[in-house]
């Protein structure tokens, strides 16, 4: 199984900051054959399922502010949210879709400082 | 919007097995894969299998795949998912969700895509 680890478990962001969450896989999650990495990144709130907040990496979902984006290719992603508003504290998760199982990060949890 | 409503919260003995429902709206259930997902208290998420209604079949994870079978019914759009030999470290809440860009080749490569939408979650505690 691709495990995926995130980093860091938790962190603490000031209002307006910019918030940055790292995952790496332990093999590529890059399809060769459409040159797009099977990455995709979850906001989940206590009490709800998670919600998709980007594809193939960097690829925003409809309806997510751009303050969120992605990076990165082969192992090593980053979710960069930029000026943190209250409402994006939750946990988020990496997940690769390139092979099954498909298997999510740990989760790293964003709180407000 | 996709909408995927589950069934409701389940207690159940060890030993016993549950199966959730998942009934989605629209053609999606003809159209894209739907896939399971559960989380234990306090943890993270884990994938359990999906079921592709092109072929009519599921995909299992090798964690579960003695344990648990994915099915459907097209004359109701809903996805089943059992769980059987429950035990206590399955108390969890288990979402079903849409793949968005489930593909296949001939040679029979599936290429998988991200969960664009996600039912409520259906709470499921096995307890003696």
């Amino acid at each position: 199984d691709i495990v995926m680890t995130q980093s860091p478990d938790s962190l603490s962001v000031s209002l307006g900051e910019r918030a940055t969450i790292n995952c790496k896989s332990s093999q590529t999650v890059l399809q060769t054959s459409s040159n797009k990495n099977s990455l995709a990144w979850y906001q989940q709130k206590p009490g709800q399922p998670p919600k998709l907040l980007l594809y193939w990496a960097s690829t925003r979902e409809s309806g997510v502010p751009d303050r969120f984006s992605g990076s990165g290719s082969g192992t090593d992603f980053t979710l960069t949210i930029s000026n943190l508003q209250a409402e994006d504290v939750a946990v988020y998760y990496c997940q690769q879709y390139y092979i099954t199982p498909q298997t999510f990060g740990q989760g790293t949890k964003v709180e407000v400082k | 919007q996709v909408l995927l409503v589950q069934s409701g919260a389940e207690v159940k003995k060890p030993g016993s097995s549950v199966k959730v429902s998942c009934k989605a709206s629209g053609n999606t259930f003809t159209t894209h894969v739907i896939t399971w997902v559960r989380q234990a208290p306090g943890q993270g998420l884990e994938w359990m299998g999906a079921f592709i209604p092109i072929f009519g079949s599921a995909d299992y994870a090798q964690n579960f795949q003695d344990r648990v079978t994915i099915s459907a019914d097209r004359s109701t759009n809903t996805v089943y998912m059992e769980l059987s030999s429950l035990r206590s470290d399955d108390t969890a809440v288990y979402y079903c969700a849409r793949d968005a860009f489930f593909s296949y080749e001939n040679s029979g490569y599936y290429h998988w895509g991200a969960l664009d939408s996600w039912g409520q979650g259906t709470v499921v505690i096995v307890a003696s």
